[in-house]
């Protein structure tokens, strides 16, 4: 069974850009959850999708946002970047939720500029 | 929210050492993990250990769910063991929470 896959694996943006990031979910699995990982804050939790609706949020402002499409694949955006905005990003999935195992991918690693 | 502390923070080995890796967290949880982040940046599942005992070939865990903690056991280590281990919750928040990770270095 294939991993989680995530894409791009690399970006590089300006401030004031947007962004959005891609993540696939191990077939089967419904639950798609994005974290935020600096090495000021660590990992971060920032929201979490099931069957195409947010059943979760972390203490992000509103320039983050999601969502899931019904193939369970799911995408971020960013927009108005900022300098702090640069870190690891990362999506796991699971069956049906944080009750579940999650798996993670291999991330995407936003530079900002 | 519930607060998950790991330790040590930093611990460095010889090849062929063994070491226990610490969790302790503040409230019940539904869920508990431990993950090995690998220098790409990739989090490589170790344990889904909510409570009780597991192996894994040099690696094993033990959560006392009760006693709101966890430890993560390495024996015999290689230098391929090396990163950072972090430790994961999910509480009543329904939030998977890491704690801030323990930094492993093994020397040849």
């Amino acid at each position: 069974k294939a991993g989680v896959t995530q894409t791009p694996r690399y970006l590089i943006k300006t401030r004031g850009q947007q962004v959005t990031l891609s993540c696939s979910p191990i077939s089967g699995h419904r639950s798609v959850s994005w974290y935020q990982q600096t090495p000021g804050q660590g990992l971060q939790f920032l929201f979490e999708y099931f069957s195409e609706t947010q059943r979760n949020k972390g203490n992000f402002p509103g320039r983050f946002s999601g969502r899931q499409f019904s193939n369970s694949r799911s995408e971020m955006n960013v927009s108005t970047l900022e300098l702090g905005d640069s870190a690891l990003y990362l999506c796991a999935s699971s069956l049906a939720g944080y009750y579940n195992e999650q798996f993670f991918g291999p991330g995407t690693r936003l530079t900002v500029l | 929210g519930i607060q998950v502390e790991q330790s040590p923070p930093d611990l460095i080995l010889q090849e062929g050492a063994n070491s226990t890796l610490r969790c302790n967290f503040s409230d019940s949880v539904n869920n508990l993990q431990w993950f090995h982040q690998n220098p790409w940046g990739q989090l490589i599942n170790l344990f889904y250990i909510p409570s009780g005992t597991k192996q894994n070939g040099r690696l094993s865990a033990t959560t006392v769910a009760t006693e709101r903690y966890s430890l993560l056991y390495i024996s015999s280590s290689q230098t391929t063991d090396s990163g950072v281990y972090f430790c994961a919750v999910v509480g009543s928040n329904y939030k998977l929470t890491f704690g801030k990770g323990t930094l492993l270095t093994v020397n040849p």
